[in-house]
């Protein structure tokens, strides 16, 4: 059954932590994509990835980090630099002209 | 710079009666563009999508429409049901780089 799956569901972290975030998919895509969801601001994009070995920050990737070592995984990172890191992270992948499927969601909270 | 824009938070709408979700956009290098359903602490949902070559695609209930000259597109849901009520979320990506944007949402409630 293809699809994409992030892990965890929740994640807590402490002040000055990494973190990082699960993004796996076995729909053979090779874009992915990390957004961010605020109340009220939509969904921002932080880094997405064409291809393996290769990303590209978003409108809002200071303080986050990603790699792309295999075409099904693309985890992301919440440095200790991100002032503002509580928020519901949700990761993507798809091929333009064909749709971008979208994981059920991780929720960061800062403690 | 929003460069996909959303205007209206929020829709209310009676059941059985259309659903109007307006989308604008400002770049002029986006050619492909989406609509997705979002529930609360869930991933979003892909609905229909439609390229720049043309300007009208539909799938059951759901039909969007594309103004390339007004940089417009809309999402027509009928007849609107209970389950359409969700945040909807419009997109656009261009060819060239794969970067998907999107705009900040419209909440849609379906009134009984």
């Amino acid at each position: 059954d293809g699809g994409i799956t992030q892990s965890p569901k929740y994640l807590f972290r402490k002040e000055g932590q990494n973190v990082t975030l699960s993004c796996e998919q076995n729909l053979n895509h090779d874009a992915m994509y990390w957004y961010r969801q605020d109340p009220g601001q939509g969904l921002r994009l932080i880094y997405y990835s064409q291809i393996v070995n290769d990303f590209q920050k978003g409108d809002i990737a200071e303080g986050y980090s990603v790699s792309r070592e295999k075409k099904e995984s693309f985890p992301l990172t919440v440095t200790s630099a991100q002032k503002n890191p509580t928020a519901f992270y949700l990761c993507a992948s798809g091929t333009w002209g064909y749709g971008y499927t979208f994981g059920s969601g991780t929720r960061l909270t800062v403690v | 710079d929003q460069q996909v824009k959303q205007n209206s938070p929020s829709l209310s709408v009676q059941e059985g009666r259309i659903s109007i979700l307006n989308c604008d956009y400002t770049n002029s290098m986006f050619d492909y563009f989406l609509w997705y359903k979002k529930y609360p602490a869930e991933g979003p949902t892909f609905l229909i999508s439609i390229s720049s070559i043309k300007d009208k695609n539909e799938d059951g209930r759901f039909t969007v429409f594309l103004n390339k000259s007004a940089k417009h597109l809309s999402l027509h849901i009928v007849p609107s049901q209970p389950g359409d009520s969700a945040v909807y979320f419009c997109a656009a990506s261009a060819s060239r780089d794969d970067k998907i944007i999107f705009g900040k949402g419209t909440r849609l409630h379906i009134l009984p």
